[in-house]
């Protein structure tokens, strides 16, 4: 199957800094990834869709202003976490869509990231 | 947007028993995925399954789309089988899949 990775795995960052998370696709190129959000024994929270070349799709509730998304490239898509506080602590996911068939396509996940704010 | 609902939202098992995981979409879909979450986080695909029956070593799922359901399977479970299943499902024209709430399940030894 797709590959996906994340990096980083895991951060620890001060409160009041900001934050990167690159996400790619190893072995196939995804026009869309979506950045989810985990808290603890909770379900996957959708974030963010994310369009190659366009503006990023934020789900009702999430500050665009805080969590900056950039798809630059057909592999690459980026969440940057700025002016982190602790309550931004959590496990942020990525996921991208490669397409099997007509109007058919099958989500592949990062390891994600575990961010901690101090 | 679509619902999804999971059940039962915990199963204990002793190992090499076998298990049915349930889940349940208000509306009509054409994507629907389970995965497993292992306990570092990672999701791992199980199926791709919008409709029919597949099977994969100990594991198989069925959806019913007509009925709006899908099932996952496991037989004679193994302790690596612990961890959550989350079911994901995106209706026609969505461009995003809604998870469950997923089941915990824990394979005793």
């Amino acid at each position: 199957g797709a590959v996906v990775s994340q990096h980083p795995s895991w951060v620890i960052c001060k409160s009041g800094t900001s934050v990167k998370i690159e996400c790619r696709s190893l072995d196939f190129q995804a026009t869309t990834m979506f950045w989810y959000r985990q808290f603890p024994k909770q379900s996957l929270m959708l974030m963010a869709t994310s369009n190659e070349g366009s503006k990023a799709t934020y789900e009702q509730g999430v500050e665009k202003d805080k969590f900056l998304i950039n798809h630059a490239s057909l592999t690459l898509s980026t969440l940057t976490v700025t002016s982190a506080h602790p309550e931004d602590s959590s496990f942020y996911i990525c996921s991208a869509r490669d397409y099997t068939g007509t109007g058919l396509y099958e989500q592949y996940f990062g390891p994600g990231t575990r961010l901690t704010v101090t | 947007g679509i619902q999804v609902e999971q059940s039962p939202p915990d199963l204990i098992l002793q190992e090499g028993a076998n298990s049915t995981l349930r889940c349940n979409f208000s509306d009509s879909v054409n994507n629907l995925q389970w995965f497993h979450q292992n306990p570092w986080g990672q999701l791992i695909n199980l199926f791709y399954i919008p409709s029919g029956t597949k099977q994969n070593g100990r594991l198989s799922a069925t959806t019913v789309a007509t009925e709006r359901y899908s099932l996952l399977y496991i037989s004679s479970s193994q302790t690596t089988d612990s961890g959550v299943y989350f079911c994901a499902v995106g209706g026609a024209n969505a461009g995003k899949s809604t998870f469950g709430d997923g089941t915990t399940l824990t394979v005793k030894p």
